[in-house]
């Protein structure tokens, strides 16, 4: 059973292009989240997504991000325009129906994403 | 703002000796849950204890929770080299979707 896959793992884009993150949950899980970590800090939160829904969004950006999570394929962060601030690991994690109330989050190894 | 902080910021011991680490939150919860996350890595989940819970163990790992204090602590006892890692706590509080992380606490166990 194959954890959460993140890919890619590490992304390299210059200010102004798009950086598209994907993120594959665990088999049978359906709640993704996405995470952002900054060097030496913890993890802020982005959105919470279940298929084809957008529960909450309240740590995105109001510009510039976006998150989906369709009904086929993998949940996918995009972010349009980058800036040098944008640099930062991107995490997802993935729980069963219930979510984090029930249980803990998986987490996939990470996109880190370095814009120069 | 953060909903937990952990304490120390950075921990260096040697192996064997126990390793303590506490997080303070600011709002009721219903559950709090420990990661560590190696250097590069993603996190992996310890451990996870209920507002109605006191105190919880999982082989070399005791937490304890004071929801009148809105703290806990993570006890490793018997430290080893392997144990070197940053360790998270994280709250689900009310009806929110998702959980906040604390700041971290750098553990690092030398030989």
């Amino acid at each position: 059973n194959a954890g959460v896959m993140q890919n890619p793992r590490h992304l390299v884009r210059r200010r102004g292009q798009e950086a598209r993150l994907r993120c594959s949950p665990m088999k049978g899980h359906s709640h993704v989240y996405w995470y952002r970590q900054l060097p030496e800090e913890g993890l802020k939160f982005m959105v919470y997504l279940q298929k084809e829904n957008i529960i909450d969004e309240s740590g995105m950006p109001k510009e510039r991000f976006s998150a989906e999570f369709p009904k086929e394929g993998p949940s996918i962060l995009r972010i349009q325009q980058v800036v040098r601030g944008d640099s930062a690991a991107y995490f997802c994690a993935s729980s069963p129906a219930g979510g984090i109330n029930t249980g803990e989050l998986f987490f996939g190894e990470g996109s880190r994403l370095t814009v120069l | 703002s953060q909903q937990g902080e952990e304490d120390p910021q950075a921990l260096s011991i040697q192996e064997g000796e126990n390793a303590t680490m506490n997080c303070s939150y600011k709002t009721s919860i219903n559950n709090l849950q420990w990661y560590r996350q190696n250097s590069g890595r993603g996190l992996v989940h310890l451990i996870l204890i209920r507002s109605n819970e006191r105190e919880k163990h999982s082989g070399r790992l005791r937490v304890t929770l004071d929801t009148s204090k809105k703290s806990s602590s993570l006890l490793i006892t018997a430290s080893r080299a392997a144990d070197t890692a940053s360790y998270f706590c994280a709250t689900s509080t009310g009806t929110a979707s998702k959980l906040t992380f604390g700041t971290g606490t750098r553990l690092q166990v030398t030989l």
